[in-house]
């Protein structure tokens, strides 16, 4: 059974702070995918990395895939307010399932 | 360019009833997986369709069971529902030999 772990579980940051939200796995996958999901809210994709030391980044957020591709990172740079949210790991084989993490609710503070 | 689609937003059945959820992909996409999110949990893949037939099935008992129309769009239906099914349903689409998934709003179902 294929399992993701996230860390942290819950983060509460005053606005500006960065932060860093850490998926791990004991197994390789094809590819890892990021969403953000608002409460009562489908998860709505991020990034998406497939090879393994790969680096994206999207404005403030840098996400990053582990050399063996069992792990990645996703960084927030200087947080605001509307980050807040849930953030969702999954990883996943071409045109298979997606594994989720359990996630990390993020709570930027003003 | 309508995204994935579901139907109907809130749902509330009575233990032992049966429900239809339906879902619409994103145009362009022919697979459609169903995910079930438990409040304070990751979604759990259901099963996936593609070319109207499901291709993968996670870890759920033969009560739920679903189908794909021609035109890519797709239903879950639950029977005999328990209260442990109360959950937000969520369908995903993509193409079949795609890595990304995208998501509807869900469907939150409550079973009282």
């Amino acid at each position: 059974t294929q399992l993701l772990e996230q860390s942290p579980q819950f983060l509460s940051i005053q606005e500006g702070e960065n932060l860093t939200v850490y998926c791990n796995s004991s197994s390789v996958f094809s590819s890892l995918q990021w969403y953000r999901q608002e409460p009562g809210e489908g998860p709505v994709l991020l990034v998406t990395v497939v090879t393994g030391g790969e680096v994206k980044k999207l404005k403030r957020l840098t996400f990053q895939f582990g050399d063996a591709r069992k792990d990645s990172s996703l960084h927030i740079t200087a947080a605001q307010t509307g980050d807040t949210g849930l953030y969702l790991c999954a990883g996943g084989e071409y045109g298979n399932k997606l594994v989720f993490g359990a996630g990390t609710i993020l709570r930027v503070k003003s | 360019d309508a995204g994935v689609t579901q139907s109907p937003t809130h749902l509330i059945k009575t233990r032992g009833q049966q429900v239809t959820l339906r879902c619409s992909p994103k145009s362009g996409h022919d697979t459609v997986s169903w995910y079930q999110q438990a409040l304070g949990q990751g979604p759990q893949f259901i099963f996936q369709y593609y070319e109207e037939e499901e291709r993968q099935r996670g870890n759920f008992p033969d009560r739920f069971s679903g189908h794909q129309f021609p035109n890519y769009s797709s239903e879950l239906n639950v029977n005999a529902l328990l209260l442990g099914d109360s959950a937000l349903y969520l369908c995903a689409s993509s193409g079949y030999r795609d890595y990304e998934q995208y998501f509807g709003p869900g469907t939150r179902l409550t079973v009282t």
